[in-house]
């Protein structure tokens, strides 16, 4: 592994069901974010985590739910997911929560909800 | 409310220079950055400012004014390999990171 990975590249699924995206980093960052990303809009924050066992709430995290059981992964599940879900969704990673760290991104992971 | 305004789309032309423009009122100031986005790919850092004036990287310098709540992107001898879109992100009061839109940059030889 090189940096930060997701699974899966790319997602159709049915409304109603329920599904994780995974992400895993290799870099030993403490902070990591999830966001999706919507044409014309910008990047928005869903949950973010800043070390591993806490998580917080970002700007749009109804209808997600994260976990951080290691400093590697950092998984975001829809519990039940609804079309409106439906947009590419980014994981990403920084060495502290701080302001001047870079935040490192993953290649994307594509949902479309039906 | 926080907000980022940056052109929607530009069009410059192989080895020329091209300046993106971004305004922003956010709730506390901690930094501002510039990302890069190909189509279909992950962002990927540019610069990242913090005290007013010029950042130089290479091609790329990034300037801010906190007093405007401004900053630009200047892209030097363009290469079609630059046509990308280019995000700015603030740092707020809580050091989360609130993105703009982006601006889509086509280059034409």
């Amino acid at each position: 592994i090189a940096g930060i990975t997701q699974a899966p590249t790319s997602q159709i699924l049915a409304a109603g069901r329920r599904m994780t995206l995974r992400c895993t980093q290799d870099m030993r960052h403490n902070a990591m974010y999830w966001y999706r990303q919507d044409l014309g809009l910008g990047l928005r924050l869903i949950h973010y985590s800043n070390t591993a066992g806490t998580t917080g709430k970002g700007e749009v995290p109804d209808g997600y739910s994260v976990s951080r059981a290691n400093t590697d992964d950092f998984p975001l599940t829809l519990a039940s997911a609804v079309p409106s879900q439906t947009s590419v969704y980014f994981c990403a990673s920084s060495a502290t929560s701080g302001s001047r760290d870079e935040q490192f991104f993953g290649p994307g992971t594509r949902l479309t909800v039906l | 409310g926080q907000n980022i305004d940056q052109p929607t789309e530009m069009t410059a032309t192989e080895g020329a220079i091209v300046q993106i423009n971004c305004t922003y009122q956010t709730s506390g100031f901690n930094g501002l950055f510039w990302y890069q986005q190909h189509a279909g790919e992950a962002p990927t850092f540019l610069s990242y400012n913090v005290l007013d004036g010029l950042e130089e990287k290479g091609r790329f310098s990034s300037f801010l004014s906190r007093s405007k709540g401004y900053s630009y992107l200047l892209l030097k001898e363009l290469q079609m390999k630059d046509s990308a879109s280019y995000l700015c992100a603030v740092a707020d009061s809580n050091y989360q990171l609130i993105w703009g839109a982006g601006t889509k940059l086509i280059i034409k030889p």
